[in-house]
């Protein structure tokens, strides 16, 4: 079946500081992967996704890339600010064309970035 | 942005009670609405999907007895979780998806549950 590991939380940096959040995942056939952010209090938005091979997803500052051979499509932010706090879910869909149905999730990871 | 809210945010009730979890879109009509479970420090597993005036669709484990689910409207979606136990404590999710399940899914801001 299909199945998503991210690393463990949670992260802290400092503000202005490099982010990566490693996600790799299994799947059968060619999904679509989604990087989920959610705020305090609030529910879940999509930050970004890419729907096949070699893609990459962008939004915010954040970037991921669908890496195939290593089935992986980690997180990125060059400088991360207080506002970037929250948990990141990685994600992945069953549908492929960036299709959200039957979404796999990850643990989630907290990233709390200080002043 | 699409807005989905639920209702209550947080319940707590006694073993043997039933409790109902609304889950609503604001400004658009979600042709499909989906729950979710979480449990802490665990991913978000998806319990059911349901479209608008059909039967929900449960995933493999989840008792449709247990959890009743009814998306009556377009706007509207409810978890009753019935003769609830300890073991059944936890955070649910609801989303909803506008145009069918294949479309992007927004989020609502979950429930936490806590049975005594």
């Amino acid at each position: 079946g299909n199945s998503v590991t991210q690393m463990e939380g949670p992260v802290t940096l400092s503000e202005e500081a490099f982010l990566t959040i490693n996600c790799t995942y299994t799947a059968t056939g060619y999904p679509s992967l989604f990087w989920y952010v959610q705020y305090p209090g609030e529910g879940l938005q999509l930050l970004l996704k890419a729907t096949k091979a070699d893609d990459k997803g962008s939004n915010k500052g954040f970037e991921a890339t669908y890496r195939k051979e290593t089935t992986s499509f980690h997180l990125e932010k060059g400088s991360v600010q207080v506002s970037d706090s929250a948990v990141y879910f990685c994600a992945l869909s069953e549908g492929s064309g960036g299709s959200n149905y039957k979404l796999t999730f990850g643990k989630g990871t907290l990233l709390t970035v200080n002043p | 942005g699409a807005v989905v809210s639920q209702h209550p945010s947080w319940v707590i009730c006694k073993s043997g009670t039933s409790v109902k979890i609304e889950c609503r879109s604001l400004d658009f009509q979600a042709t499909t609405m989906f729950w979710y479970r979480q449990f802490p420090k665990q991913s978000l597993m998806l319990m059911a999907t349901s479209n608008e005036g059909s039967k929900a669709t449960y995933e493999q484990g989840v008792e449709k007895d247990k959890f009743l689910i009814n998306h009556a409207s377009l706007t509207l979606s409810t978890l009753t979780v019935t003769s609830a136990h300890p073991e059944d404590s936890s955070f649910y999710i609801c989303s909803a998806a506008w145009g069918g399940f294949y479309n992007e899914q927004f989020f609502g801001p979950g429930t936490r549950l806590t049975v005594l």
